[in-house]
């Protein structure tokens, strides 16, 4: 089945404490987002990958890292997690000819205290 | 500089009745348009989009869409709702010559009651 998977699907984290949410998709593109979704802000993307090793910020890349070392993964990193990064996070993919019909994960609510 | 706006955030109504989920958009210049739903605690899944040519698109689940220059606008449509499609809908704007740029408007939440 075609599909993009995140874990976790859920974490609940302290001040500091870095961690890496991953992202992973079956379908060989290669394209690759991540976003931000918060209350009355909609989408906000935070980080995109049009190939392997080639990653550009998005609109709100502040306090977050990616890797693009494989096709298929693209994992996003927290150093230093502060509260204002308690969110819900969405790992996208497509084709880099039609990267506008994005597939999405199910999503990360992650929650830093 | 380029955005969309939802005026709605929430929409309420009766199962049955038409619905219509209002969004527009600011570019300069051509635009590509999309309308993205998201059920609940799921990801987002594209409903419909423009490209070019017709100005009325259909999409899934019996929506469709209407393209207007003029108005700067990608209206949502659907001539009787059902209770699934209680969702949160998200319009979103490209361009043809900057496709990795996939901007998203705040959102509507449609709500059906019975």
């Amino acid at each position: 089945e075609a599909q993009v998977t995140q874990n976790p699907r859920y974490l609940i984290t302290v001040t500091g404490k870095k961690l890496t949410v991953t992202c992973s998709q079956n379908m060989n593109h290669e394209y690759m987002s991540w976003y931000r979704q918060d209350p009355g802000l909609g989408l906000r993307q935070i980080y995109y990958s049009m190939n392997v090793e080639v990653t550009d910020k998005g609109d709100v890349p502040e306090g977050y890292k990616v890797s693009r070392k494989e096709k298929r993964n693209f994992p996003l990193i927290l150093e230093s997690p502060s509260p204002n990064q308690t969110s819900l996070y969405f790992c996208a993919s497509s084709l880099r000819s039609q990267n506008y019909e994005q597939y999405f994960g199910p999503g990360t609510r992650l929650t830093v205290t | 500089a380029q955005s969309v706006t939802q005026l709605d955030s929430q929409v309420p109504v009766f199962e049955e009745a038409p619905v219509e989920l209002r969004c527009n958009y600011s570019s300069s210049v051509s635009v590509y348009l999309f309308w993205y739903v998201q059920y609940p605690n799921q990801g987002l899944q594209l409903l419909l989009k423009y490209l070019s040519g017709s100005t009325l698109v259909k999409g899934i689940n019996g929506f469709e869409a209407e393209f207007n220059k003029s108005q700067t606008s990608f209206h949502l449509r659907k001539p009787s709702v059902h209770i699934s499609d209680t969702a949160e809908y998200f319009c979103a704007v490209s361009w043809p010559y900057n496709t990795d740029k996939l901007i998203f408007g705040t959102g509507t939440r449609l709500q059906v009651f019975p």
